[in-house]
């Protein structure tokens, strides 16, 4: 079974600047989750899909994050325009269901930084 | 916002050492508690996820204990490889869904 698929693994852009992050998820995992991890600090749930609806995305900066998942499957993450305070590493994950007593599956995180 | 916490932040023991670290965790309302392991470079790697108080659960040398009444976790790690280290990540959620996430505990095995 092919795991979570990322990219790009690594991104370097300057504040102000755009990016987009793609996530695949493993096949018939209705739910997909985005989180941010800063340095020193734990994951922190961004948004959650349940197929393609989002569940909750009340930590999504909504002024500069935007997220989509189109059909319910692969999903974009875009920061628009990039602060210094968003270099962190973006990990998407996906689960059978959004039960929280259920394991998540993780890819292996894009690291962006901003300069 | 749930309050998770690991201890010790990091940790360095010598190979064939065992060792073992703590996540703690709000009593009220338990749902589960999951440990991750992660590899630098890689994909965090679903552990254990636990649900019952007094429960133990063990895969090869690493096993994890709950108490579910006094809110903590304990991740122990028998005869450390270097293949071992890695940063070691509990999470807990809410309510149905969301995960929280503590900070980690680093682990470094010296050959």
């Amino acid at each position: 079974e092919a795991g979570v698929a990322q990219s790009p693994r690594y991104k370097i852009i300057e504040k102000r600047q755009s990016v987009a992050f793609w996530c695949n998820p493993i096949s018939g995992h209705a739910t997909l989750y985005w989180y941010q991890q800063i340095l020193g600090q734990g994951p922190k749930l961004l948004i959650q899909f349940q197929n393609n609806g989002v569940v909750d995305d009340s930590q999504l900066p909504k002024d500069r994050f935007s997220a989509e998942r189109l059909k319910g499957v692969d999903s974009t993450l875009k920061i628009q325009p990039a602060k210094l305070e968003d270099s962190a590493v973006y990990l998407c994950a996906s689960s059978s269901t959004s039960a929280s007593i259920y394991e998540q599956y993780f890819g292996p995180g894009t690291r962006l930084t901003v300069t | 916002i749930l309050n998770v916490e690991q201890s010790p932040q990091s940790l360095h023991v010598q190979e064939g050492d065992s060792t073992n670290f703590t996540c703690s965790f709000p009593s009220s309302n338990f749902y589960a508690l999951h440990w991750y392991r992660w590899e630098t470079a890689k994909s965090p790697e679903a552990l254990f996820v636990m649900t019952l108080n007094g429960d133990e659960k063990k895969k090869g040398r690493i096993s994890a204990t709950l108490n579910t009444k006094e809110g903590y976790s304990y991740l122990y790690i028998k005869g450390s490889q270097p293949e071992d280290s890695a940063t070691y990540l509990c999470a807990s959620p809410t309510g149905a869904n969301n995960l929280f996430f503590g900070t980690g505990t680093r682990l470094t095995v010296i050959p």
